[in-house]
């Protein structure tokens, strides 16, 4: 199962709403999540089951989205969150995921 | 807390052979499947493989069917990786990442991962 995500990048200030796009090739029910990784860093979860919020993670990040077409929110972009953002299709093997979605401070 | 930290990682000739590690602490190891991802340096995450809770199921990339073995020791709380006939394209960041749900690794996400362990395959 592909995963493409749009855009590939995006430029965006502090308390701007931002929104990603993550396409699959095939149906995959709920399974999906998305993931933020910093510079360095490993992957963390944000978010599971395409829109239930790990523990932790602030409530301005949201996910929707079934079958093949799922989005990550984030409703009012902090410092904090420029980084990248990958979704995963956890409904069969291999666990792919998308390329990922840059957000960079403008 | 959970911790999972990785070593083994090193610069190695091509057709060559490494193995990883991944020691886990702060849950039940023996309970949860464990994955393997990697990130080639300035790319994307790639899933690479993983293992049942009891390493009786074993899924792995295409890229690297073949070439690498995932397995697990319970009673030292550790995963590994076994990567023989090594290429400049294994090239990257090695994570292992714990399955979210106990028992079967299910639908969920990977909820805790390594701080990486780097594998350099060069001449």
């Amino acid at each position: 199962i592909q995963l493409t995500q749009s855009p590939s990048s995006l430029s965006a200030s502090v308390g701007d709403r931002v929104t990603i796009t993550c396409r699959a090739s095939q149906g995959i029910t709920s399974y999906l999540a998305w993931y933020q990784q910093k510079p360095g860093k490993a992957p963390k979860l944000l978010i599971y089951a395409a829109s239930t919020l790990q523990s932790g993670v602030p409530s301005r990040f949201s996910g929707s989205g079934s079958g093949t077409d799922f989005t990550l929110t984030i409703s009012s972009l902090q410092p904090e969150d420029f980084a990248t953002y990958y979704c995963q299709q956890l409904n069969s093997y291999p666990r792919t995921f998308g390329q990922g979605t840059k957000v960079e401070i403008k | 807390q959970v911790q999972l930290v990785e070593s083994g990682g090193g610069v190695v000739q091509p057709g060559r052979s490494l193995r990883l590690s991944c020691a886990a602490s702060g849950f039940t190891f023996s309970s949860y499947g464990m994955h393997w991802v990697r990130q080639a340096p300035g790319k994307g995450l790639e899933w690479v493989a993983v293992i049942s809770y009891d390493g009786g199921t074993k899924y792995y990339a295409d890229s690297v069917k073949g070439r690498f073995t995932i397995s697990r020791d319970n009673s030292k709380n550790t995963l590994y990786l076994q990567m023989n006939s090594l290429r400049a394209d294994d090239t990257a960041v090695y994570y292992c990442a714990k399955c979210f749900s106990e028992g079967g690794c299910g639908h969920g996400g990977f909820d805790y991962w390594g701080q990486g362990t780097l594998v350099t395959v060069s001449s």
